[in-house]
Formats: C-alpha cells, structure tokens, sequence
C-alpha cells in the first residue's frame, strides 16, 4: 500500500507570496492533519480534516489554511508568506479521527525569501 | 496545559547499549501515547504507541513505560545499533480527534 505522499518537496517563495501544498493519503483513510516543524518550535498541529471538514484546529494565524476533497486529498495554503514560515510542513493521515495511528509523509520544505 | 516535555535533548549511546528518553505531559484528558522516530530528510514514522490502560508495551527492541499517577512515560531501546541513530519524538494525544501534541524531541547518537 502506497504511503502518504506530499507535492511539491521543496519550495522557494519570498516573502508576501502566496503557496498551496498538496497532501494524499493512504488510500482508505479518511483523516488528514497538518503539522509545521521547526527547529525552534519543533513540531505543532495545524489543523484537522475529516470526509471534508476542519475537525481541529491549532494556534495559527488565519493566513493557514486548508481544505479536503471528497477523495481524501488535502491541501494547505498559506498566504501574505513571512520569513518565519520557513519550515517542514508535514501531512499524516489516518484512517478515522479518534486518536488512531497517524502515518507521516516526507513533508513539504518551504522556504521563505 | 496542552505541552509535553521531553529530556534528554540530546543523548550518546555505545552500540548494545540502552537509549532511554523521557516525557512528561499536564493534560489528563491526554490517553494516547505515540512514538515516533526521524531520520534527516524524512517525514517521522510511527514507532510505538501505548493507551493508558496498560503500565508497559514492547515491540521488539522498544519499550514505552507508562506512569499514569505521575503523567510520564519513556522509551526504552534495548541493544541500540548505528542505525537507530535518529531524532525521537513523543507525543500525546486524545481520544476525540488526531491532534498530537509534540515533545520537543531527542537526537540519539548511536556510536559503534
């Protein structure tokens, strides 16, 4: 069974820049969640989706954003870019959303000019 | 209330040795426990993960202990090889959602 796969790996943006970063899941599971890592911050929740709706959602400011489609897939946006979004944006899916076995993809590397 | 503290930062280990890792967590409504381990480049992979039902769980060379009275648990890797040189993370969650809460995490430095 293919792994959670994450488009693009890397990116190069400046600042005020938009991005969209595109996330699929194991195929079967339903549950998509967001996280940033950072050295300084090391690894925070982002947000939640589950059969298209935000479930859950972290301490960030409403420039994040995501959705789901009905096929699972997710993506994330981030708008008006700051250096500070600088980061490894990773993606796990899961197959429901009560504290199941979250499976990681490789991440999305942006990087803020 | 939400954090979940992890020590060492950072630690060194004589192949055949044991690497134990430490995490403490405030929430009590947390009641799942992952681990997860990292290599550079990667996206973490699930190692172990325990519910607080049970005290302790092993998967081949890894072990979670789980104290719930003091709110901690650790990983224990038992004849630690070159190749479980890697970051480790805890983490914590709840029942109502995928949220996980991170430690900080620990870069274990496996010498032959």
């Amino acid at each position: 069974k293919a792994g959670v796969t994450q488009t693009p790996r890397y990116l190069i943006k400046t600042r005020g820049q938009q991005v969209t970063l595109s996330c699929s899941p194991i195929s079967g599971h339903r549950s998509v969640s967001w996280y940033q890592q950072t050295p300084g911050q090391g690894l925070q929740f982002l947000f939640e989706y589950f059969s298209e709706t935000q479930r859950n959602k972290g301490n960030f400011p409403g420039r994040f954003s995501g959705r789901q489609f009905s096929n699972s897939r997710s993506e994330m946006n981030v708008s008006t870019l700051e250096l500070g979004d600088s980061a490894l944006y990773l993606c796990a899916s899961s197959l429901g959303t009560s504290a199941n076995e979250q499976f990681f993809g490789p991440g999305t590397r942006l990087t803020v000019l | 209330q939400q954090q979940v503290k992890q020590s060492p930062q950072s630690l060194i280990v004589q192949k055949g040795g044991i690497s134990i890792i430490n995490c403490a967590y405030e929430n009590t409504a947390f009641d799942y426990f992952p681990w997860y381990q990292q290599f550079p480049g990667k996206g973490p992979a699930l190692l172990i993960a325990i519910r607080p039902d049970v005290s302790e769980k092993k998967e081949g060379r890894f072990t979670i202990s789980f104290n719930k009275s003091a709110k901690q648990f650790s990983l224990h890797i038992m004849d630690s090889q070159p190749g479980d040189s890697a970051t480790y993370f805890c983490a914590a969650g709840q029942a109502a959602g995928n949220k996980l809460t991170f430690g900080g995490g620990t870069r274990v430095l496996v010498k032959p």
